[in-house]
C-alpha cells in the first residue's frame, strides 16, 4: 500500500525555526517532493530530494533518508508568510504518479 | 511562459447542468493531470495525460470526462455532477510523467461548487 505521514498542524513563532516531518512507505520511489499551498491557492514547488542527505535553498532545507523512509522539510527564520500548507509528496517510480501526504498546516504567530 | 492557466477560476453549477473546465500551458510538458481537493486535504489524482493520451484514470466517475485536445490544452467536462463533487481542482503538467523526478508544475485551480 501507499502510505504517507505528516503532523497535521504545527505552529511556530516569527523568525524562529520550524521543522515539519514525512515519513513514508510507498511501493515505488523515485524521490520526494515538497510543495507550499497558501489557502485557496495553487501548490508550488520547494524542493526536490532523490539521494540521502541535505538540500538548502535559501531559508529552505530539505532532508532525506531513504533507507528510513523519512524527510523533514526545514524552514529558518519564519516569516508570517510561510503560513501555509506545506505537502510532502513521493514520486511512485514505475506508478507514475505523484502520491501526496495528508500535508502539515503551518501557522506561524507574532 | 512558465505557468499553468486554468479557467473559469470560480464554476457554480446545478445536477443536471453540463459544463467544461479548461487548462493550458506553453512550457512544452507532455504530461498533464487533473487533481481534485477537498478543503484541508491534500490533492487527488484524478487523470493523467501523456503525449495527449489518457495514462491514468483513477477509477473516476464517469460524470468526469476529461479531453486532451492538444499538447498545451486539458479539458474536464463535466455532467450530472453531485454536491459531493464540489472541491477545488486542479490541473498540473510536468515535462515527462512522475517516475523520472519531474517537477509538477500547478494551475490556480477552479473552485466548483455544485448545488
Amino acid at each position: 500500500g501507499q502510505n504517507i505521514d505528516q503532523p497535521t498542524e504545527m505552529t511556530a513563532t516569527e523568525g524562529a525555526i520550524v521543522q515539519i516531518n514525512c515519513t513514508y512507505q510507498t511501493s515505488g520511489f523515485n524521490g520526494l517532493f515538497w510543495y507550499q499551498q497558501h489557502a485557496g491557492e495553487a501548490p508550488t514547488f520547494l524542493s526536490y530530494n532523490v539521494l540521502d542527505g541535505l538540500e538548502e535553498k535559501g531559508r529552505f532545507s530539505s532532508f532525506l533518508s531513504r533507507s528510513k523512509g523519512y524527510s523533514y522539510l526545514l524552514l529558518k527564520e519564519l516569516q508570517m508568510k510561510d503560513s501555509a500548507s506545506y505537502l510532502c509528496a513521493v514520486d511512485g517510480g514505475a506508478t507514475n504518479k505523484l502520491i501526496f501526504g495528508t500535508g502539515t498546516l503551518l501557522a506561524v504567530q507574532p | 511562459d512558465t505557468e499553468v492557466t486554468q479557467t473559469p477560476k470560480h464554476l457554480v453549477m446545478g445536477m443536471t447542468n453540463k459544463k467544461s473546465l479548461k487548462c493550458e500551458q506553453h512550457m512544452g510538458h507532455r504530461a498533464m493531470y487533473w487533481y481534485k481537493q477537498k478543503a484541508k486535504k491534500p490533492p487527488e489524482l484524478m487523470f493523467v495525460y501523456s503525449y495527449e493520451k489518457l495514462s491514468i484514470n483513477e477509477s473516476v466517475p464517469s460524470r468526469f470526462s476529461p479531453e486532451c485536445p492538444n499538447s498545451s490544452l486539458l479539458n474536464l467536462h463535466l455532467h450530472a455532477l453531485q454536491p459531493e463533487d464540489s472541491a477545488l481542482y486542479l490541473c498540473a503538467s510536468s515535462l515527462g510523467l512522475a517516475g523520472g523526478g519531474n517537477e509538477q508544475f500547478f494551475g490556480p485551480g477552479t473552485r466548483l461548487t455544485v448545488l
